[in-house]
């Protein structure tokens, strides 16, 4: 069964920093492109990043480029993403996704976590 | 950019009666390699997207028959033959032919019940 966990949401002072992680399991990690994807409340779905199976190429929205950093570790079967300067805007469950079809469909989701920014 | 549109954003259904969605996209999404990368994800209330149908009309393993997708170009419709009380919620368009700058999703249309 496919499953991808995520962790380290919570909340967080505007200007501070945060780490996400996505742990896979149920399929070949290391052969599935990687994204995450976003959900202000009561909002619609944003993409915010992609990463390649072997890391090489590595997409980002405007809206977070500069301050996110996607990785990955095969070895470990994880994904994370380095969240800095966050601000008010980037309050929302943030879910990893998995890429299929070469990275052009995203096929399944995580259960997300909450990042809320407030002081 | 691409830009999704879908219409209507809001849907009262009533049971057992069909219902339809529309996604319009602002350039084609007919890729190079002659795949339209459209897909259509559902979300109910407080769970994460899943995966209805992929390039235009593939059903995913598991969802039912009477949900079926259309369309070419800019153009798609997410159809419900009979609407049951569990396809309440959002339904997305996304499209994946234009990188960059990446996925790009509808609004989403809120599908509840009469």
């Amino acid at each position: 069964e496919v499953q991808l966990v995520e962790s380290g949401g919570g909340l967080v002072q505007p200007g501070g920093s945060l780490r996400l992680s996505c742990t896979a399991s149920g399929f070949t990690f290391s052969n599935s492109e990687m994204n995450w994807v976003r959900q202000a409340p009561g909002k619609g779905l944003e993409w915010i990043s992609y990463i390649s199976r072997s890391s090489s190429t590595i997409y980002y929205a405007d809206s977070v480029k500069g301050r996110f950093t996607i990785f990955r570790d095969n070895a470990e079967n994880s994904l994370y993403l380095q969240m800095n300067s966050l601000g008010a805007e980037d309050t929302a469950v943030y879910y990893c996704a998995r890429g299929v079809s070469g990275g052009w469909e995203i096929d399944f989701w995580g259960q997300g976590t909450l990042v809320s920014v407030s002081s | 950019d691409v830009v999704m549109t879908q219409s209507p954003l809001s849907l009262p259904v009533t049971l057992g009666q069909p219902a339809s969605i529309s996604c319009r996209s602002s350039q084609s999404l007919v890729y190079s390699d002659g795949n339209t990368y459209l897909t259509w994800f559902h979300q109910r209330p407080g769970q994460s997207p899943r995966r209805l149908i992929y390039k235009v009309s593939n059903r995913d393993s598991g969802v039912p028959d009477r949900f079926s997708g259309s369309g070419s170009g800019t153009d798609f419709t997410l159809r419900i033959s009979r609407v049951e009380a569990e396809d309440v919620g959002v339904y997305y368009c996304m499209q994946g032919t234009h990188w960059p700058p990446g996925f790009t999703f509808g609004p989403g249309t809120k599908v509840d019940i009469k």
